[in-house]
């Protein structure tokens, strides 16, 4: 596709259910991030897939985050038993060869 | 700790008048920094960059000063206009670094008043 696309936008989820979250980066990007957004905060790194490499999985906040990239493309964000605290604006982003990420819509994730 | 901090929350500027948005950085590997704009419901799209081998990148309206003795960038958007209104985050990246994340700062509302 011609952007990041994301989905859901929107998801509201009770409290303790598992929530995915899915990204698909501009097509050919080898580099793709998770961020979120809690209200009235910034940008907060999660994780960072490169190609065949490692993913850098140093901003996960818990266990119960997990993100896969499957082919080298479509990404999904599980988070298990979510909490109140999960409720966020949750931002995919790729890149290619240079340093500027291009980022999605975003999927606003709400936990009741 | 904060690698990347914009220390004003929020900033309100006549229209025509110059906006001053600024960033430090505490991490001294970073050398390539970028600025995002981002609307309420859409996600951060991107600005302007500058490496560190510059300390000055123009682009149109936007413009970028980078002092790295000081740790300091700034963006300035001249003439400013009403739909320039929206939050301006600064990112920071260590092009050597393995992981290659973007830092961001928790961003900056800017409000252009017509």
């Amino acid at each position: 596709g011609a952007g990041v696309s994301q989905s859901p936008s929107n998801k509201v989820t009770e409290k303790g259910k598992d929530v995915e979250l899915r990204c698909d980066p501009i097509s050919g990007h080898t580099a793709l991030y998770w961020y979120r957004q809690s209200l009235g905060q910034g940008l907060e790194f999660l994780i960072y897939f490169q190609g065949n490499s490692a993913p850098d999985k140093s901003g996960l906040p818990s266990d119960r985050f997990s993100a896969e990239r499957t082919g080298g493309s479509v990404s999904t964000l599980t988070i298990q038993r979510t909490q109140q605290e999960d409720s966020a604006v949750y931002l995919c982003a790729s890149r290619k060869s240079g340093l500027i990420a291009f980022f999605g819509q975003g999927t606003r994730l709400t936990v009741v | 700790d904060q690698q990347v901090k914009q220390n004003s929350p929020s900033l309100s500027v006549q229209e025509g008048r110059i906006s001053i948005l600024n960033c430090d950085y505490t991490n001294s590997m970073f050398d390539y920094f970028l600025w995002y704009k981002k609307y309420p419901a859409e996600g951060p799209t991107f600005l302007i960059s500058i490496s560190s081998i510059k300390d000055k990148n123009e682009d149109g309206r936007f413009t970028v000063f980078l002092n790295k003795s000081a740790k300091h960038l700034s963006l300035h958007i001249v003439p400013s206009q009403p739909g320039d209104s929206a939050v301006y985050f600064c990112a920071a990246s260590e092009v050597g670094g393995s992981a290659r994340q973007l830092t961001f700062g928790s961003g900056t509302q800017l409000t252009v008043l017509p």
